[in-house]
């Protein structure tokens, strides 16, 4: 089936350094792929939608200085947060849709982000 | 947009009974409803999705039902064990992403 590897799964940061997060589609093509946070005992909040080759589209209220996203191939996306303070410590999970597809959305295993 | 509401929050059952989490959503455009299954500290999994011109689907103890007059949808777990205990969330896509419910969490009593 269908495998997103996101990494790392957790990242200890001092406040005001950046983070890279990775997403990556094992064996599928992936022309979409989207970015969540959920806080604890929270859902999944989307924050920006990712397409290959072209700039991400965020969703209201998230800013995108602040949460650098690329998606450079069809298999690869990278969420960076800028300058991380405390209030960014969440847990951030990819998901992607494998191009062509109209059902099915893989979800990473989500990285745990603590900013001190 | 597409909002979805999700209930109970929380859940709990004896093992060997059924459980049964409800949602609702908003626009009736959307048009794919997938169920995920989170454990602590990891991803959402997929455990059942349906398609808007689908009413019902089984796979084993899982099963789903759609009613798109009533733009809700409702998960049932039969026979419950204890590996079921987890947060479950709903979901709905509208334009081309998915909204998901607040989540329950349910719990199996041994």
């Amino acid at each position: 089936g269908a495998v997103v590897s996101q990494h790392p799964s957790w990242v200890i940061c001092k406040s005001g350094t950046s983070v890279k997060i990775e997403c990556r589609s094992l064996d599928f093509q992936a022309t979409t792929m989207f970015w969540y946070r959920q806080f604890p005992k929270q859902s999944l909040m989307l924050m920006a939608t990712s397409n290959e080759g072209s700039k991400a589209t965020y969703e209201q209220g998230v800013e995108k200085d602040k949460f650098l996203i690329n998606h450079a191939s069809l298999t690869l996306s990278t969420l960076t947060v800028t300058s991380a303070h405390p209030e960014d410590s969440s847990f951030y999970i990819c998901s992607a849709s494998e191009t062509g597809a109209f059902y099915g959305y893989t979800f990473g295993s989500g990285t745990r982000l603590t900013v001190v | 947009g597409e909002n979805v509401e999700q209930h109970p929050s929380t859940l709990s059952v004896q093992e060997g009974d059924s459980a049964v989490i409800k949602c609702t959503y908003s626009d009736s455009a959307s048009n794919y409803f997938p169920w995920y299954k989170q454990e602590l500290g990891k991803g959402p999994q997929l455990i059942i999705d349906i398609r808007s011109n689908v009413g019902e689907k089984k796979d084993q103890r899982i099963a789903v039902t759609l009613n798109k007059t009533a733009k809700h949808f409702s998960l049932h777990i039969t026979e419950t064990q204890p590996e079921d205990s987890a947060v479950y969330f709903c979901a709905a896509r509208g334009a081309q992403k998915l909204v998901f419910g607040q989540g329950t969490r349910l719990t199996i009593n041994p």
